[in-house]
């Protein structure tokens, strides 16, 4: 069965200080690894596409990274305005269609 | 320009009332998705449109009802909602469906109450 599971549930973190997010995804034929941004009662904001196993990518403070079983956000120095909750998705095997994790609530405090 | 809008931002309806939600977007997509989002939870796929065909319907009750006039604009008809339907309802769009350029942009959401 298709599966999509993101760690930790949340994470609070001091300015500054560097961490990362998992993703951890069961599909057969990976068609693309996607995260996402939602601040609290807004859509969500696209930041990565990831395709193959090795891929990465970068935008300001943030990493993505991509290996055959997960995916990792790196967040670099963050600051208080990083503070949302941080989905990925992957299409099923199947029908496609995202499965989306139940995301990591960030909370950057100052 | 990724920008996909939705009308209303909210929404508060009896369960006897007929409302609509609109999306459009002007980036040449031709996959347009409607989501419900429940609080704290994840985005639940409802619908796909693909060249304004449905392609998509995941099991979703009747009283919500789609509609695709044209390539930019996707509606929603609710019709004798329940209580339970509150949500925060999300639009996205891709360049197409399925395949490398599947990429959806979401727009800002309705957030329905129904009473």
């Amino acid at each position: 069965e298709d599966q999509v599971t993101q760690s930790p549930e949340a994470l609070r973190l001091q300015e500054g200080e560097s961490s990362s997010l998992n993703c951890s995804y069961t599909v057969s034929g990976l068609r693309g690894l996607f995260w996402y941004r939602q601040d609290p009662g807004k859509g969500p904001e696209f930041l990565f596409t990831l395709y193959s196993a090795g891929e990465e990518k970068e935008k300001e403070r943030l990493k993505a990274t991509l290996t055959k079983k997960e995916s990792f956000l790196h967040i670099t120095a963050p600051k208080p305005e990083d503070s949302a909750t941080y989905l990925c998705a992957v299409p099923t095997s199947g029908t496609y269609k995202y499965i989306f994790g139940t995301g990591t609530r960030l909370k950057v405090l100052a | 320009d990724t920008e996909v809008t939705q009308t209303p931002k909210h929404l508060v309806m009896g369960m006897t009332n007929k409302k609509s939600l609109k999306c459009e977007q002007h980036m040449g997509h031709r996959a347009m998705y409607w989501y419900k989002q429940k609080a704290k939870k994840p985005p639940e796929l409802m619908f796909v449109y693909s060249y304004e065909k449905l392609s998509i319907n995941e099991s979703v009750p009747s009283r919500f009802s789609p509609e695709c006039p044209n390539s930019s604009l996707l509606n929603l008809h609710l019709h004798a909602l329940q209580p339970e339907d509150s949500a925060l309802y999300l639009c996205a769009s891709s360049q197409q469906y399925g395949g490398r350029t599947d990429t959806q942009y979401f727009g800002p959401g309705t957030r329905l109450t129904v009473l």
